[in-house]
């Protein structure tokens, strides 16, 4: 299996812009995850799906940010309009819904906006 | 409300000594715990975790970690370290009762010096 997918590694935008973020699963597990990490906050948790479903989105800094799972292998966080306080790395990562085996994260997408 | 905390935000060390990382955590329900590595411009990987059972457990790359219910710990442990361990360590709680959702600390780095 080739991991958690994410892409793309780098994006840059201006302030405004509609950024769209996406990840591939790891096959067969049923738990997502998106986090963000910047120095300040470290990481937090902005969403995570179970079977395709949105099971807590609490970490969703506002209404700009929303997330998709529209099957099993894809995800996406958008962000409409991105802000430079935005600028973070978001990591997606994935598991089984059931059992402890931890979590498996994607290299992640560093975003910049200027 | 569950947290975790880790006690040191920066650990420098020279190779071959012993190193310990701190992590603590507050909850009210039965806990799983992690340890995960990050490394320069990569996702974070899984070290060890414990679920059940012994509370000393072994993960990869000679670490080890022990569970203290009583001091509520889960403290790092590498008898001696390389400089290939350099990386940014976080310790993650799950709670018995919220699913999937693990709750991150804010990270140590580890830095080893020849």
């Amino acid at each position: 299996d080739a991991g958690v997918i994410q892409s793309p590694r780098h994006e840059v935008t201006e302030m405004g812009q509609e950024v769209t973020l996406r990840c591939k699963p790891i096959s067969g597990h049923n738990s997502l995850f998106w986090y963000r990490q910047t120095m300040m906050r470290g990481l937090e948790l902005l969403i995570y799906f179970n079977n395709n479903v949105p099971i807590d989105d609490s970490g969703m800094p506002e209404d700009r940010f929303s997330a998709k799972m529209p099957n099993a292998s894809f995800s996406t966080l958008k962000i409409q309009p991105s802000e430079p306080r935005d600028s973070a790395v978001y990591f997606c990562a994935s598991s089984f819904a059931t059992g402890n085996y931890g979590y498996t994260f994607g290299s992640g997408t560093r975003l910049t906006v200027v | 409300a569950q947290s975790v905390t880790q006690l040191d935000s920066q650990v420098p060390v020279f190779e071959e000594a012993p190193v310990e990382l701190r992590c603590n955590y507050s909850s009210s329900v039965s806990v799983y715990l992690f340890w995960y590595v990050q490394y320069p411009n990569q996702g974070l990987q899984l070290l060890l975790k414990y679920l059940s059972g012994s509370t000393l457990v072994k993960g990869i790359n000679g670490f080890e970690a022990e569970f203290n219910k009583s001091q509520t710990s889960f403290h790092l442990r590498k008898p001696s370290v390389h400089i290939s361990d350099t990386a940014e360590y976080f310790c993650a709680v799950k709670m018995s009762n919220q699913g999937g959702k693990l709750i991150f600390g804010q990270g140590t780095e580890l830095s080893v010096k020849p």
